[in-house]
């Protein structure tokens, strides 16, 4: 669990806030993802980052906005945010985006939108 | 539409005792399969991961099977502990869908939710 850290690991927001969760990886690997779980849903890829080059967004709302400076961090900015967008925010990472390689996922960011 | 299933949707069993949990998919075109380990408040942890060819794979009391025929995974728990307690995941991978063929395609269960109680 170490080699992918999550901060903060609790965050709660209003509407208008505007916020950054952030995730690094201590494992040389080159993709980088984001995820948001919410109760018994599954979990929901948000977008990838390969090379440090974004392969896909999956449609997410531009309320969300990823950034991924090199391929040891990843960023995502969030603001205006929806009630509906309190979930658990997890970032992983793996070797490359083929999807053979085992992800890596970090802890966690439980977000609450008020 | 790419679809994977878990059954049961939780389960409580006794300390000790054996489980056998259920994954189905229907996942084209396919890659890989693996099950994971989800505890309250932490990551998904991975305990197996099986291509088209493996039709079983150990991970200590942790056993998958895979029957790529029918499209059926299971995660079978041997003498499980306290510790097992947690919901287990599994996810099954897609080749190259991604504009230039950059990633795989990755469909999650909703998970099991497992309890053991002592």
């Amino acid at each position: 669990e170490t080699g992918v850290t999550q901060t903060p690991r609790h965050l709660v927001m209003g509407m208008t806030n505007k916020k950054s969760l952030k995730c690094e990886q201590h494992l040389g690997h080159n993709a980088m993802y984001w995820y948001k779980q919410s109760a018994k849903k599954p979990l929901e890829l948000m977008f990838v980052y390969s090379l440090e080059e974004r392969v896909e967004n999956n449609s997410v709302p531009s309320r969300f906005s990823p950034e991924c400076p090199n391929s040891s961090h990843l960023f995502l900015h969030l603001h205006t945010l929806q009630p509906e967008d309190s979930a658990l925010y997890l970032c992983a990472s793996s070797q490359d985006g083929t999807g053979s390689h085992e992800q890596f996922f970090g802890p966690g960011t439980r977000l609450t939108v008020l | 539409k790419n679809q994977v299933e878990q059954s049961p949707q939780s389960l409580i069993i006794l300390e000790g005792k054996n489980c056998t949990l259920q994954c189905n998919y229907t996942v084209s075109p396919f890659s890989n399969l693996r099950w994971y380990k989800q505890d309250t408040g932490r990551g998904p942890v991975s305990l197996t991961i099986m291509t088209f060819s493996e039709n079983t794979k150990s991970n200590g009391r942790y056993t998958a099977t895979l029957d790529a025929d029918t499209k059926q995974s299971s995660l079978h728990i041997t003498a499980s502990q306290l510790s097992d307690s947690a919901s287990y995941i599994c996810v099954v991978s897609w080749r190259g869908v991604y504009s230039g063929g950059g990633a795989d395609g990755l469909t999650f269960g909703k998970g099991t939710h497992l309890i053991i109680q002592p």
